[in-house]
């Protein structure tokens, strides 16, 4: 089954608005990474987060893990056209070996 | 963070035939994955190749499907055997970065018919 789950499943919105989408997950992890992945192409890693750490920013991305309720975050502020793509979380549980699992991605489209 | 590529990018191939996808890493690396993505779905994990032992397959994912070798720590293969339609899906390869980062190559595109 998979880990993570992101909502929503697909997000619309104007050029400069920020974009907030959502990963829950089921077991303990050791981090969480988020994904971008353009028509079908491979993933581009945006941004890894720790277990024991609660929130990064990496320009115009800002993560947040909240263990407590199994969940994280991604903010993309300023959005721009370019940023339309899908997007997942994907967790490295305890003891899995460095072995992702991913969510079901969330479609983000930016409109102009 | 490492410069991964896959061979090919993309192939139509036939029901019944074999197709064996390349993945070349700039650095040695220990950990290299291999991923499927299915059309419209997430990815799934197919394997974890070991250099100079047995890939460790996931549930649902066998050897004989999915013969994988690694036998260096830049190089890796998985070959899709005895294709059939629902093998129809991009199969891409990641590497372990130093900071458990995971990057991934640009995929190879199977389509059977």
């Amino acid at each position: 089954s998979q880990q993570g789950e992101e909502d929503p499943q697909a997000l619309s919105i104007q050029e400069g608005e920020n974009a907030t989408m959502n990963c829950s997950y089921k077991t303990s992890i050791n981090n969480l990474q988020w994904y971008r992945q353009n028509s079908g192409r491979g993933l581009v890693h945006l941004i890894l987060i720790r277990s024991n750490e609660r929130e990064k920013h990496s320009g115009r991305l800002r993560v947040t893990l909240d263990t407590s309720k199994k969940s994280s975050s991604l903010l993309i502020t300023a959005s721009r056209a370019a940023d339309t793509a899908s997007y997942f979380c994907a967790t490295d549980a305890d003891g899995a070996n460095s072995k992702l699992t991913f969510g079901k991605g969330i479609t983000l489209s930016v409109r102009p | 963070s490492a410069v991964i590529s896959q061979k090919p990018s993309r192939d139509i191939c036939q029901r019944g035939t074999s197709l064996t996808i390349q993945c070349q890493v700039d650095s040695q690396v220990t950990m290299m994955f291999w991923y499927r993505q299915q059309p419209g779905q997430s990815l799934t994990l197919i394997a974890t190749a070991n250099q100079g032992s047995e890939a460790t397959y996931e549930s649902g994912f066998v050897i004989d499907k999915f013969p994988i070798s690694r036998p260096n720590l830049t190089f890796s293969t998985l070959t899709v055997s005895n294709m059939s339609p629902e093998d129809s899906s991009i199969y891409l390869c990641s590497v372990g970065g130093a900071s458990y980062e995971q990057y991934f190559g640009p995929g190879t595109r199977l389509t059977v018919t």
